[in-house]
């Protein structure tokens, strides 16, 4: 089975600094990880996800996260904010299967506040 | 391309009465999933199917959840009776069928939060 530890609860930072949110996970098998983001009132959108290859994934809106399978980590980074960025983040990891079933198992969130 | 859509947006009722909620998937999304999502935590898989037969039901709470995904297309989940533990955003998804479906990416709709008093 998986689990998913997401660091940080809420990550308050100001509009144009760089932001880290940080995620470790837990499995005994091979992984395929993600980062949702949900904004207000809205459902979770997928940022990136790492299915295999270079460990640096770029995603949508300039986030970028680095697999780490020594650390087994994912952390979430934008080198720059904006406003707009307000938002739950979320880390999900599933293992790696060739049938149907996808069983993406979430952290708890991270809740980004981004002050003027 | 439509997003999913989910019904009601919003529920309240009191204990012990039962509810229903309604997804549309993304067309031609083979595979629907149905979240509960309380407060202050991540969501969490209640049942996914793959068209419309079942794929995982291990976490869904038998005596009081069901769900139906009739013709393969959009679902139903039900609560009956409600529990003030049920009030939470229930989260539909849906995500094309490919090989490797572990690696799909899930599409979200916007929940339905239901509150139960």
């Amino acid at each position: 089975a998986q689990s998913v530890t997401q660091l940080d609860s809420q990550v308050p930072v100001f509009e144009e600094a760089p932001v880290e949110l940080r995620c470790n996970y837990s499995s005994s098998v091979s992984v395929y990880l993600f980062w949702y983001v949900q904004y207000p009132n809205q459902g979770l959108q997928l940022l990136l996800k790492y299915l295999s290859g270079s460990t640096l994934v770029k995603g949508i809106n300039g986030f970028e996260a680095e697999f780490n399978k020594s650390q087994t980590s994912f952390h979430l980074r934008k080198p720059s904010v904006h406003i707009s960025d307000t938002a739950e983040y979320f880390c999900a990891v599933t293992g790696h299967s060739k049938q149907g079933a996808q069983k993406l198992v979430f952290g708890q969130g991270t809740r980004l506040t981004i002050n003027p | 391309e439509a997003g999913v859509a989910q019904s009601p947006r919003y529920k309240i009722i009191e204990k012990r009465q039962s509810v229903a909620f309604w997804c549309n998937p993304i067309s031609g999304h083979a595979t629907l999933y149905w979240y509960q999502q309380i407060l202050g935590q991540g969501p969490k898989l209640l049942i996914q199917f793959q068209n419309n037969g079942v794929v995982d039901d291990s976490q869904l709470p038998k005596d009081r959840f069901s769900a139906e995904r009739l013709k393969g297309v959009d679902s139903t989940l039900k609560i009956q009776p409600a529990k003030l533990e049920d009030s939470a955003v229930y989260l539909c998804a849906s995500s094309p069928r490919r090989q490797a479906a572990s690696a799909d990416t899930q599409y979200f709709g916007p929940g339905t939060r239901l509150t139960v008093l």
